[in-house]
Formats: structure tokens, sequence, C-alpha cells
């Protein structure tokens, strides 16, 4: 079955310190990969989007990941986190087979001051 | 211009009951998707409606309907609500059947 999987459940840094959040999805075929953030109480927002091209996309707050395709991975970084950063990600992928995306369950970062 | 706009933004309902959510999409933006975040189970696709068609639609069961109209506007409907039905309900759009990147503020029913 099609999974997205995020292998933290929560993580806990402190400011300054460097963040790699995995993700891994298992669809086969041509994807497109997401990254959302969803800060306490506010909407999901998007981060980030892979469709095509160059496997390192940046996203907003400076926030990247990187699409192995060898590895079916789309893991999330960002080289030095601020406390501003506590929030839950989430990884999503949608297929070309389908029109649905699906969601990993989520990981939640708390970044100490 | 304004986000997607879900009301209402709470609900409280008792086990038995029916509850329609309604969601506004950006402007232009023809389709809508839904979701339903629990702490459990995560965010789960519920269906994507596009052009007033149901393009596709995730693993719930009939309880779960919904529809759009032809300004883009959609509902979602839950019949003969069940305790599991707490959640927060998330819609989305984007302009084409697509990749989602605007969410709702979601709408937060509790099931008693």
């Amino acid at each position: 079955a099609q999974s997205v999987s995020q292998h933290n459940h929560h993580v806990i840094l402190s400011e300054a310190a460097s963040l790699e959040l995995g993700c891994n999805y298992s669809y086969g075929g041509t994807v497109n990969l997401f990254w959302y953030v969803q800060y306490p109480g506010q909407h999901l927002q998007l981060l980030l989007k892979y469709f095509s091209g160059d496997p390192l996309v940046k996203g907003i707050k400076g926030f990247e990941a990187e699409f192995i395709k060898s590895k079916f991975s789309f893991n999330l970084r960002k080289p030095s986190v601020q406390w501003s950063d506590t929030a839950e990600y989430f990884c999503a992928v949608k297929s070309d087979n389908n029109n649905d995306m699906r969601f990993g369950a989520g990981t939640r970062l708390t970044v100490k001051p | 211009k304004a986000g997607v706009t879900q009301t209402p933004r709470y609900l409280i309902k008792t086990r038995g009951q029916q509850v329609t959510l309604s969601c506004s999409p950006i402007s232009g933006h023809r389709s809508v998707s839904w979701y339903q975040q629990t702490p459990g189970q995560g965010l789960q696709f519920l269906f994507e409606y596009f052009s007033e068609t149901q393009r596709n639609k995730g693993n719930f069961p009939g309880r779960f309907s919904g529809r759009q109209f032809s300004n883009s506007r959609s509902e979602m409907n839950v019949s003969t609500l069940e305790l599991g039905d707490s959640a927060l309900y998330l819609c989305a759009s984007s302009l084409e059947s697509g990749p989602v990147e605007y969410f709702g503020a979601g709408t937060r029913l509790s099931v008693l």
C-alpha cells in the first residue's frame, strides 16, 4: 500500500542546532513531494515542494529538502533552528497515479531557547 | 486576497446527529479537498472536488459525503455521527486539481 513515513514523532533541539527530519514514501512512479508546517494554533502552511528538476529544494524560513529517488526519501533540513521553528511538520506525497495527497503522521519539533 | 475560509470554526454535536461543514476556496480556485486530522491518525484524505465533480475519495465510510457548488464553494456532510468522528476537519483549495498549497483554519468537531 502507498504510504508516507516520518520516522521521528517528537524532536527536541536547542536553538542553533541543526535539524533533519526524515520522510520516506512507498509510491512508485512520478511523485510530487511536500513539507508543510503547522505552528501552534495556526493553519497548515506549505514550507516547500518538489515537482522536478534540482533535487535540492529551498523553501521559506531557511528550510530545504533533498529528494533522493533511490532512497524514496525527502528529508527536511535547516542548518540552525530558532525557538520560533517550534511546530509540527508534515511530509506529503502526491503521485501521478491518483489525485489525493497522502500525509505522514507528522513530527513535532520543540526548540528550547 | 482572502484565504480559504471554513465555517463554523467549532461545532459540538451528539452521537447520531448529522453535521454540515462549509468551505469557501480562494477566489479562482476550482479544486477543494477535505482532510480529517486527529492525534491518532494524523491527516487523512477524505475527498476532492473539482468543477462540482468528486474526483477522488479516501477510505472513509459512506456517512461522509460532500458536494461542490458552481461557485466552487464546498460542503461536507457527516451523518449519524460517532464519537470517533471528533476531529479537526481541514479544507484546502488549489487552482486546478493538483497539489494542495492553501489550507483553511479548519472546523473542530466534537461529538459527545
